[in-house]
């Protein structure tokens, strides 16, 4: 079965660089949430999406924002980088948003900053 | 606001014995509720979802309960292995004021010991 597919899986950037996450989600399902997780850390909300629309946010910055495609695949933009951003980052994706149906998540994009 | 608390922090026991994860939340206004496994460095794995209308759900040596109004589950595992061995994460899908945001704890790291 299709699964909740993330690119790439690995990324090192320098500081004040610009990286580029992009999320597959399981076809037809229609929201796509994006969560952060540090160091030691769980998983913590970012943002979300709807039918291609934002619906959902959580803590984040400024300097990233993300967007839903008509094919409904999502990217997370992240800019000026800063050595705190170094962080799993986890999509899941889940239909028919506000019934309860399971979310699925990704492997993850592993984002070092140097 | 959703809180998700997970308790222990941290276990460990030896190998063989049956042993049980708990997890709190504050709001009972939740669709679902899920437990994941995540070994190192490494992504989520669904391990148990439970819906807000059942009790409970069991898939091998694993058994989560869920008690909906009194704001607690737990995960039970059976004769546990040293391959158990993982953080484990609980995670709310929550309702409240339209929100559709899956909340999670801070985890509990499990080792087994051989």
């Amino acid at each position: 079965a299709a699964g909740v597919i993330q690119s790439p899986r690995h990324l090192i950037k320098e500081k004040r660089e610009t990286a580029t996450l992009k999320c597959y989600p399981i076809p037809r399902h229609d929201t796509v949430y994006w969560y952060q997780q540090g160091p030691g850390q769980d998983p913590q909300f970012l943002i979300s999406f709807y039918e291609k629309m934002q619906s959902d946010k959580g803590s984040i910055p400024d300097r990233f924002s993300a967007q839903q495609f008509s094919d409904y695949h999502s990217e997370l933009n992240m800019s000026s980088l800063e050595l705190g951003d170094s962080a799993l980052y986890f999509c899941a994706s889940s239909m028919l948003r506000g019934s309860g149906t399971e979310a699925f998540f990704g492997q993850g994009t592993r984002l070092t900053v140097v | 606001k959703q809180e998700v608390t997970q308790i222990p922090a941290a276990l460990s026991v030896p190998e063989g014995e049956n042993l049980v994860l708990n997890c709190s939340f504050t709001d009972s206004a939740i669709y679902n509720l899920q437990w994941f496994r995540q070994d190192p460095g490494k992504g989520l794995t669904s391990l148990l979802l439970i819906q807000s209308s059942q009790r409970e759900q069991t898939s091998g040596r694993l058994n989560a309960s869920l008690d909906k109004s009194s704001g607690r589950s737990t995960l039970y595992i059976a004769a546990s292995q040293p391959g158990d061995s993982a953080t484990y994460l609980c995670a709310v899908r929550q309702e409240r004021n339209r929100d559709d945001k899956i909340i999670f704890g801070k985890g509990t790291r499990l080792h087994i010991l051989p």
